[in-house]
């Protein structure tokens, strides 16, 4: 399977306790971006990498949360302290970004890791 | 007032109906996407447009960037395509998406 992946796609933790999510995107892409959807709503940008490079971080992303993409292939999702509010669907994707000609701009979704801190 | 809006909320149809789904936007874009999320969570995208109008199969998605409106269109719905129907648009890099529409399609 050549698509995006994530790992896991479960996660139960209880408050307190720190999570990381880890996302593969398509080969080859240079775009990754993380996106948090609670139930009932549409997903909400929270970041993203050109390469290894963080070129953008929404004001949902608090110091709790962190992300990296240390080689410029798969990231990472990090957030210490759990709190409930935190538990949500967790969606990454990838996109060509500045090869791939006309659709360099279409994102792919992975699976999306669920969140639910106790 | 969200800066991507939909109608509606949800709809129910029955096999066969045509089926209209509408986006308006309030901010400027370089593009519009129109997703399809099944239980679970995937998502799979139906169409990136920017002007005029799409067609794949029973899909059709058209926009008016003067209006700032879109719509997506299934013909001869089938109760294979009950899923949540989520519009997002893209200015720069970010995509901002709005709350989706819940289809269900009875046999």
């Amino acid at each position: 399977d050549t698509g995006v992946s994530q790992d896991p796609r479960h996660k139960i933790t209880k408050r307190g306790q720190n999570v990381t999510f880890r996302c593969d995107p398509i080969s080859e892409h240079n775009r990754l971006y993380w996106y948090r959807q609670t139930l009932g709503q549409g997903p909400e940008f929270l970041t993203y990498f050109q390469n290894e490079a963080q070129l953008e971080k929404s004001r949902l992303l608090s110091d709790r949360f962190s992300a990296e993409r240390p080689k410029g292939s798969f990231s990472t999702l990090e957030i210490q302290r759990t709190e409930q509010g935190d538990s949500a669907m967790y969606l990454c994707a990838s996109s060509p970004g500045t090869s791939g000609g006309a659709y360099h701009n279409e994102q792919f979704f992975g699976p999306g890791t669920r969140l639910t801190v106790l | 007032k969200n800066e991507v809006e939909q109608s509606p909320q949800n709809l129910t149809a029955q096999e066969g109906e045509f089926i209209t789904i509408n986006c308006s936007y309030s901010v400027g874009i370089s593009a519009l996407h129109w997703l399809q999320q099944h239980p679970g969570g995937g998502i799979v995208s139906l169409f990136m447009l920017s002007s005029g109008k799409k067609k794949h199969g029973r899909l059709i998605a058209t926009i008016n960037i003067q209006e700032k409106h879109s719509s997506l269109h299934i013909t001869a719905s089938h109760p294979r395509d009950s899923a949540v129907y989520i519009c997002a648009v893209r200015s720069g890099s970010r995509l901002t998406f709005g709350e989706g529409t819940q289809l269900t399609v009875n046999p």
